[in-house]
Protein backbone atom coordinates (compact mmCIF):
# COMPACT_ATOMS: atom_id res chain seq x y z
CA UNK A 1 0.00 0.00 0.00
CA UNK A 2 0.80 3.67 0.24
CA UNK A 3 2.90 4.64 2.55
CA UNK A 4 3.49 8.85 3.12
CA UNK A 5 6.61 10.23 4.60
CA UNK A 6 5.37 13.76 6.30
CA UNK A 7 8.62 16.41 7.71
CA UNK A 8 9.17 18.75 10.27
CA UNK A 9 6.73 17.22 12.82
CA UNK A 10 6.79 20.53 14.35
CA UNK A 11 7.38 23.80 13.29
CA UNK A 12 7.82 27.66 14.84
CA UNK A 13 7.57 30.21 13.28
CA UNK A 14 7.60 34.14 13.66
CA UNK A 15 4.51 35.86 12.12
CA UNK A 16 4.99 37.38 8.47
CA UNK A 17 7.30 34.59 7.85
CA UNK A 18 6.95 31.46 5.46
CA UNK A 19 6.38 27.59 6.54
CA UNK A 20 7.30 24.92 4.20
CA UNK A 21 6.46 20.90 4.95
CA UNK A 22 7.55 18.13 2.85
CA UNK A 23 5.97 15.21 2.07
CA UNK A 24 7.06 12.03 0.25
CA UNK A 25 5.27 9.03 -0.91
CA UNK A 26 5.78 5.69 -2.55
CA UNK A 27 2.84 4.26 -4.85
CA UNK A 28 3.88 6.06 -8.19
CA UNK A 29 0.67 5.41 -9.51
CA UNK A 30 -0.73 8.03 -7.18
CA UNK A 31 -2.45 10.97 -8.94
CA UNK A 32 -4.09 13.34 -5.97
CA UNK A 33 -2.59 14.42 -3.17
CA UNK A 34 -4.11 16.77 -0.68
CA UNK A 35 -3.60 18.74 2.04
CA UNK A 36 -5.80 19.32 5.06
CA UNK A 37 -5.61 21.82 8.69
CA UNK A 38 -6.70 20.29 11.59
CA UNK A 39 -7.50 23.12 14.73
CA UNK A 40 -7.69 22.11 18.12
CA UNK A 41 -10.57 19.68 18.91
CA UNK A 42 -11.92 19.34 15.52
CA UNK A 43 -11.81 17.04 12.49
CA UNK A 44 -9.05 17.71 9.43
CA UNK A 45 -10.73 20.45 6.57
CA UNK A 46 -9.06 20.32 3.34
CA UNK A 47 -7.21 23.35 2.76
CA UNK A 48 -5.74 22.74 -1.01
CA UNK A 49 -5.15 19.69 -3.23
CA UNK A 50 -3.28 18.98 -6.42
CA UNK A 51 -3.81 16.19 -9.14
CA UNK A 52 -0.66 14.75 -11.42
CA UNK A 53 -0.88 16.40 -14.24
CA UNK A 54 -0.24 20.04 -12.27
CA UNK A 55 2.80 20.67 -11.11
CA UNK A 56 1.84 23.84 -9.08
CA UNK A 57 -0.72 25.32 -7.39
CA UNK A 58 -1.81 28.26 -5.26
CA UNK A 59 -4.87 29.45 -3.80
CA UNK A 60 -3.75 33.16 -1.89
CA UNK A 61 -1.14 32.41 1.10
CA UNK A 62 -1.11 29.01 -0.06
CA UNK A 63 0.61 26.56 -2.50
CA UNK A 64 1.58 23.11 -3.07
CA UNK A 65 4.08 22.02 -5.48
CA UNK A 66 4.15 18.53 -6.68
CA UNK A 67 7.72 16.37 -8.03
CA UNK A 68 6.10 13.19 -9.40
CA UNK A 69 9.88 12.31 -10.96
CA UNK A 70 11.00 12.52 -7.08
CA UNK A 71 7.60 11.47 -5.28
CA UNK A 72 7.51 14.20 -3.46
CA UNK A 73 4.91 16.96 -2.86
CA UNK A 74 5.46 20.22 -0.35
CA UNK A 75 2.79 23.15 1.50
CA UNK A 76 4.33 26.33 1.47
CA UNK A 77 2.54 29.56 3.71
CA UNK A 78 3.35 33.07 3.08
CA UNK A 79 2.72 35.52 5.63
CA UNK A 80 2.14 33.48 8.12
CA UNK A 81 -0.32 34.66 10.94
CA UNK A 82 -1.74 33.76 14.12
CA UNK A 83 -4.52 31.97 12.78
CA UNK A 84 -2.13 29.68 10.73
CA UNK A 85 -1.07 27.43 14.11
CA UNK A 86 -2.83 23.72 13.84
CA UNK A 87 -1.70 20.21 12.73
CA UNK A 88 -1.53 19.66 8.93
CA UNK A 89 -1.77 16.12 7.11
CA UNK A 90 -0.43 15.75 3.52
CA UNK A 91 -2.17 12.44 1.98
CA UNK A 92 -1.97 10.57 -0.77
CA UNK A 93 -4.87 8.53 -2.76
CA UNK A 94 -4.04 4.92 -3.75
CA UNK A 95 -6.59 2.29 -5.01
CA UNK A 96 -9.81 4.09 -3.28
CA UNK A 97 -7.91 5.35 -0.38
CA UNK A 98 -5.99 8.25 1.38
CA UNK A 99 -3.21 7.13 2.79
CA UNK A 100 -1.90 10.14 5.66
CA UNK A 101 1.16 11.30 7.07
CA UNK A 102 1.99 11.84 10.86
CA UNK A 103 1.14 15.28 10.60
CA UNK A 104 3.28 18.38 11.39
CA UNK A 105 1.73 20.73 14.48
CA UNK A 106 2.87 24.47 12.87
CA UNK A 107 2.86 27.59 15.95
CA UNK A 108 3.01 30.75 14.91
CA UNK A 109 4.99 33.51 17.52
CA UNK A 110 3.65 36.77 17.47
CA UNK B 1 -27.02 20.92 6.35
CA UNK B 2 -25.58 19.86 9.41
CA UNK B 3 -22.92 18.21 7.51
CA UNK B 4 -20.94 14.76 9.39
CA UNK B 5 -22.63 14.32 12.17
CA UNK B 6 -20.79 12.17 14.78
CA UNK B 7 -22.13 10.71 18.59
CA UNK B 8 -21.28 10.27 21.01
CA UNK B 9 -18.47 12.60 21.84
CA UNK B 10 -16.50 10.69 24.38
CA UNK B 11 -16.93 7.30 25.39
CA UNK B 12 -14.80 4.98 27.77
CA UNK B 13 -15.42 1.63 27.72
CA UNK B 14 -13.83 -1.56 29.53
CA UNK B 15 -11.97 -4.20 28.26
CA UNK B 16 -14.26 -6.51 26.00
CA UNK B 17 -17.52 -4.27 25.58
CA UNK B 18 -18.72 -3.48 22.63
CA UNK B 19 -20.31 -0.42 21.23
CA UNK B 20 -21.26 1.65 17.98
CA UNK B 21 -19.85 5.08 16.69
CA UNK B 22 -22.64 6.54 15.06
CA UNK B 23 -21.76 8.39 12.21
CA UNK B 24 -24.38 10.31 9.57
CA UNK B 25 -24.16 13.10 6.98
CA UNK B 26 -27.05 14.66 4.83
CA UNK B 27 -25.10 15.67 1.90
CA UNK B 28 -26.45 13.16 0.22
CA UNK B 29 -22.07 11.36 -0.16
CA UNK B 30 -21.50 8.22 -2.00
CA UNK B 31 -17.88 7.43 -0.29
CA UNK B 32 -18.24 7.14 3.56
CA UNK B 33 -14.55 5.90 5.80
CA UNK B 34 -13.70 5.71 9.31
CA UNK B 35 -10.57 6.80 10.48
CA UNK B 36 -8.27 6.80 13.85
CA UNK B 37 -6.10 9.15 14.62
CA UNK B 38 -3.08 8.17 17.14
CA UNK B 39 -0.47 10.68 18.22
CA UNK B 40 2.79 10.58 15.51
CA UNK B 41 0.28 8.71 13.25
CA UNK B 42 -1.70 10.42 11.26
CA UNK B 43 -4.91 9.42 9.99
CA UNK B 44 -5.29 5.46 9.46
CA UNK B 45 -8.39 4.55 7.46
CA UNK B 46 -9.95 1.90 9.31
CA UNK B 47 -13.03 0.88 6.45
CA UNK B 48 -14.43 2.70 3.84
CA UNK B 49 -17.87 2.67 1.56
CA UNK B 50 -18.22 3.65 -2.52
CA UNK B 51 -22.33 3.66 -1.64
CA UNK B 52 -25.22 2.04 0.03
CA UNK B 53 -24.30 -1.64 0.61
CA UNK B 54 -20.86 -1.91 -0.29
CA UNK B 55 -17.62 -1.58 2.15
CA UNK B 56 -14.36 -2.60 2.31
CA UNK B 57 -11.33 -2.54 4.87
CA UNK B 58 -8.84 -0.19 5.00
CA UNK B 59 -5.24 -0.22 6.47
CA UNK B 60 -6.37 -1.20 10.19
CA UNK B 61 -9.72 -3.19 10.03
CA UNK B 62 -9.30 -5.74 12.48
CA UNK B 63 -11.30 -5.86 15.48
CA UNK B 64 -14.06 -3.30 13.79
CA UNK B 65 -17.41 -4.01 11.46
CA UNK B 66 -18.57 -1.58 9.23
CA UNK B 67 -22.49 -1.90 7.43
CA UNK B 68 -23.92 0.78 5.02
CA UNK B 69 -27.79 -0.02 4.80
CA UNK B 70 -28.09 3.84 3.74
CA UNK B 71 -26.41 6.69 2.09
CA UNK B 72 -26.64 9.01 5.34
CA UNK B 73 -25.60 6.04 7.92
CA UNK B 74 -22.05 4.54 8.00
CA UNK B 75 -21.97 2.84 11.73
CA UNK B 76 -18.83 1.49 13.32
CA UNK B 77 -18.95 -1.23 15.83
CA UNK B 78 -15.93 -2.24 17.89
CA UNK B 79 -16.67 -6.19 18.47
CA UNK B 80 -14.34 -6.81 21.76
CA UNK B 81 -12.71 -3.21 23.09
CA UNK B 82 -9.10 -3.38 23.47
CA UNK B 83 -6.90 -0.59 25.47
CA UNK B 84 -5.22 -0.42 21.63
CA UNK B 85 -8.49 0.72 20.38
CA UNK B 86 -7.64 3.88 22.44
CA UNK B 87 -8.30 6.91 19.97
CA UNK B 88 -9.70 9.82 18.65
CA UNK B 89 -12.25 8.09 15.45
CA UNK B 90 -13.24 9.98 12.60
CA UNK B 91 -15.66 9.84 10.47
CA UNK B 92 -15.50 11.66 6.67
CA UNK B 93 -17.41 11.76 3.63
CA UNK B 94 -17.34 12.59 0.00
CA UNK B 95 -19.79 13.48 -2.79
CA UNK B 96 -17.36 10.87 -5.22
CA UNK B 97 -17.29 6.99 -5.29
CA UNK B 98 -13.22 7.89 -5.09
CA UNK B 99 -10.98 9.08 -2.59
CA UNK B 100 -9.61 11.59 -5.11
CA UNK B 101 -12.36 14.40 -4.02
CA UNK B 102 -12.47 16.69 -0.99
CA UNK B 103 -13.40 14.64 1.91
CA UNK B 104 -15.87 16.41 5.11
CA UNK B 105 -15.39 15.45 8.45
CA UNK B 106 -16.99 14.95 11.17
CA UNK B 107 -15.78 16.02 14.92
CA UNK B 108 -14.36 13.14 15.84
CA UNK B 109 -15.33 10.67 19.11
CA UNK B 110 -12.44 10.29 21.72
CA UNK B 111 -12.76 6.53 22.90
CA UNK B 112 -11.16 5.23 25.95
CA UNK B 113 -10.84 1.85 26.46
CA UNK B 114 -9.58 0.70 30.35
Amino acid sequence: GENVEQHPSTLSVQEGDSAVIKCTYSDSASNYFPWYKQELGKGPQLIIDIRSNVGEKKDQRIAVTLNKTAKHFSLHITETQPEDSAVYFCAAESDYKLSFGAGTTVTVRA
Amino acid sequence: NAGVTQTPKFQVLKTGQSMTLQCAQDMNHEYMSWYRQDPGMGLRLIHYSVGAGITDQGEVPNGYNVSRSTTEDFPLRLLSAAPSQTSVYFCASSYSTLASYEQYFGPGTRLTVT
